[in-house]
């Protein structure tokens, strides 16, 4: 089974809306991390934020939050006031386990989300 | 500050031929890895290594070697290049302990196998 779940191939928005990109993920280990990169056409991997498994509130950064729902092991990015700049291909990642362990720095990726965003 | 720095960015192998990806970083980082991204599939793991020493494989490792000798080099080695090794590269690296494990990563390095 697919451990990280990004259902929507692409996204469109309107500049100044908002928007948000899916994410669903399964694991059975108790402690975990959610991640969402960006990637520009230019190519590099930029961090956006971070939720962890056993953080009580969403987190967010500027204009993205994560809409993390546990139960329903989902961790959707929202991006508030759409940009030109914010056109690019968006990645869920998973990290299992805690610090220290051997899976600690692992990364296990979706298959990304292309968002275009309209002026 | 370099970060993550990947060399070379470009490079066109034919079929059987052999190579090195260089990868370093100098934020004495535990944990380096490498990934390979395919359109439509993501990152994939291709091996991984949570110290000097130590190398594991990871999810697609057929076809390449790897070592760490040091802290700081995570060379990533095809022994004999096949087209479905073409590929974008990705080195990264991370903190092991005391953080979240956010993966930092090199700019890439675009092979095509011929």
């Amino acid at each position: 089974a697919q451990k990280i779940t990004q259902t929507q191939p692409g996204m469109f928005v309107q500049e100044k809306e908002a928007v948000t990109l899916d994410c669903t993920y399964d694991t059975s280990d108790p402690s975990y991390g959610l991640f969402w990169y960006k990637q520009p056409s230019s190519g590099e991997m930029i961090f956006l934020i971070y939720q962890g498994s056993y953080d009580q509130q969403n987190a967010t950064e500027g204009r993205y939050s994560l809409n993390f729902q546990k139960a329903r092991k989902s961790a959707n990015l929202v991006i508030s006031a759409s940009q030109l700049g914010d056109s690019a291909m968006y990645f869920c990642a998973m990290r299992e386990g805690n610090a220290g362990g051997t899976s600690y720095g692992k990364l296990t990726f979706g298959q990304g989300t292309i968002l275009t965003v309209h002026p | 500050n370099a970060g993550v720095t990947q060399t070379p960015k470009f490079q066109v192998l034919k079929t059987g031929q052999s190579m090195t990806l260089q990868c370093a970083q100098d934020m004495n980082h535990e944990y380096m890895s490498w990934y390979r991204q395919d359109p439509g599939m993501g990152l994939r793991l291709i091996h991984y290594s949570v110290g000097a020493g130590i190398t594991d494989q990871g999810e697609v490792p057929n076809g390449y070697n790897v070592s760490r000798s040091t802290t700081e080099d995570f060379p990533l080695r095809l022994l004999s290049a096949a087209p479905s090794q073409t590929s974008v590269y990705f080195c990264a690296s991370s903190y092991g302990t005391l953080n979240t494990g956010e993966l930092f990563f090199g700019e890439g390095s675009r092979l095509t196998v011929l």
